[in-house]
């Protein structure tokens, strides 16, 4: 069974502190990394996508990936209490085209 | 706009009854999912489809059926042989390039209740 782990939460941050959210896989096959975003009631917003190791920045968000540590992370910088939701990280294997899900991280920034 | 649209966005269902649930997307994307998100849980897989005529289970596919007809539409039928059809439905599409799938984008959901 392919496993993508996340810590559930909350996480709670005050606002303009640095959020970090963090996923574990257990597919060494796996070779597309996505984060989303789901607001309460919503539907998952597709905020970023790292497909090789390293950081990849996007305004205040950085993807962060680690293959060989099976490790994928989020950081959000200057976080803003419009950013409370929960955060889902999504994984696929290559040539497949479905993605494993999380179960999410809870984010709670506080004003 | 483009974009990926889903109806209705709330359903009601007696027990016993058959409910499809409609999908449609003008993004031209080749492959469709449909997933299953309960209070607390991820996203879980029930059907998926990469090409038009052609759709294979996910995870959790008893219980339902689906139709691909159309590239565009992917609709999602919730038969009375699903136990505990309450939840959260989304439907997703995402493009293929070059062998790869890219991001799945999702439309706003189906909240189906059971009566």
């Amino acid at each position: 069974q392919k496993e993508v782990e996340q810590n559930s939460g909350p996480l709670s941050v005050p606002e303009g502190a640095i959020a970090s959210l963090n996923c574990t896989y257990s597919d060494r096959g796996s070779q597309s990394f996505f984060w989303y975003r789901q607001y309460s009631g919503k539907s998952p917003e597709l905020i970023m996508s790292i497909y090789s190791n390293g950081d990849k920045e996007d305004g205040r968000f950085t993807a962060q990936l680690n293959k060989a540590s099976q490790y994928v992370s989020l950081l959000i910088r200057d976080s803003q209490p419009s950013d409370s939701a929960t955060y889902l990280c999504a994984v696929n294997r290559a040539g497949y085209s479905t993605l494993t899900f999380g179960k999410g991280t809870m984010l709670l920034v506080s004003p | 706009d483009g974009g990926i649209t889903q109806s209705p966005k709330y359903l009601f269902r007696k027990e016993g009854q058959n409910v499809t649930l409609s999908c449609e997307q003008n993004l031209n994307h080749d492959a469709m999912y449909w997933y299953r998100q309960d209070p607390g849980q991820g996203l879980r897989l029930i059907y998926y489809s990469q090409i038009v005529n052609d759709f294979q289970k996910g995870d959790i596919a008893e219980g339902y059926s689906v139709s691909r007809e159309k590239k565009e539409s992917f609709p999602l039928t919730v038969t009375s042989a699903q136990k505990n059809p309450t939840a959260f439905y989304l439907c997703a599409s995402s493009i293929e390039e070059g062998g790869r799938y890219n991001e799945q984008f999702f439309g706003p959901g189906t909240r189906l209740t059971v009566l």
